[in-house]
């Protein structure tokens, strides 16, 4: 059974950088992409990009500025980090294994738990 | 803003049957498979639906999806309490060039 289990700070200030990373338990890590998403209070889930196992991204264009994820192979991890934070990033930040279709379409069939991230003065 | 677009909200009583609608256009929606997703507060999000209507192992069957064009639906017969939650759909845009979702869709079981 696939497991996801995430930490990181949870409050942060204005202009901070969001630190969060993600072990993965059971099945294989490198077979995949991995992924964060987040879900602002009251509002929709935004995809914040994707990594494999060898470090290769894909970011939304609206934070790719921001963000930068890696991954550390030896412990089964990913990381994500966003810098220049305002209140608009407060969110719950999930991390999820990335599945595709048959097209090559991804999709997301594991999940964190997901971490409250608050960005407040 | 979302891609997608859901009802806020839902509602039913125990038994009934529910559905939520989730709507897109052609460039997601209109050629790409619909996932559902379903979140619990405090807990992981669940994988729902997949490629449009089919139910992971473990998902009752009393889940259902379907698509028509640019829009999808899930349906919740035989309504539990224990369904209540936020349900969202999603799909790969090919003008966006990465995955969509849809505002959520608040369930709840009166």
């Amino acid at each position: 059974q696939v497991q996801l289990h995430q930490w990181g700070a949870g409050l942060l200030k204005p202009s901070e950088t969001l630190s969060l990373t993600c072990a993965v338990y059971g099945g294989s890590f490198s077979d995949y992409y991995w992924s964060w998403i987040r879900q602002p209070p009251g509002k929709g889930l935004e995809w914040i990009g994707e990594i494999d196992h060898f470090g290769s991204t894909n970011y939304n264009p609206s934070l790719k500025s921001r963000v930068t994820m890696s991954v550390d192979t030896s412990k089964n991890q990913l990381s994500l980090k966003l810098s220049s934070l305002t209140a608009a990033d407060t969110a719950v930040y999930y991390c999820a294994r990335v599945d595709s279709d048959g097209y090559n379409r991804p999709y997301f069939d594991y999940w964190g738990p997901g971490t409250l991230v608050t960005v407040s003065s | 803003q979302s891609v997608l677009t859901q009802p806020p909200s839902a509602s039913g009583t125990p038994g009934q049957r529910v559905t939520i609608s989730c709507s897109g256009s052609s460039s997601n929606i209109g050629s790409n498979y619909v996932y559902w997703y379903q979140l619990l507060p405090g807990t992981a999000p669940k994988l729902l639906i997949s490629r449009n209507n089919q139910r992971p192992s473990g998902v009752p069957d009393r889940f259902s999806g379907s698509k028509s064009v640019t829009s999808a639906s899930l349906a919740i017969s035989g309504l539990r309490s224990e369904d209540e939650a936020d349900y969202y759909c999603a799909a790969w845009d090919d003008s966006l060039s990465r995955p969509v979702f849809g505002g959520g869709t608040k369930l709840t079981v009166l």
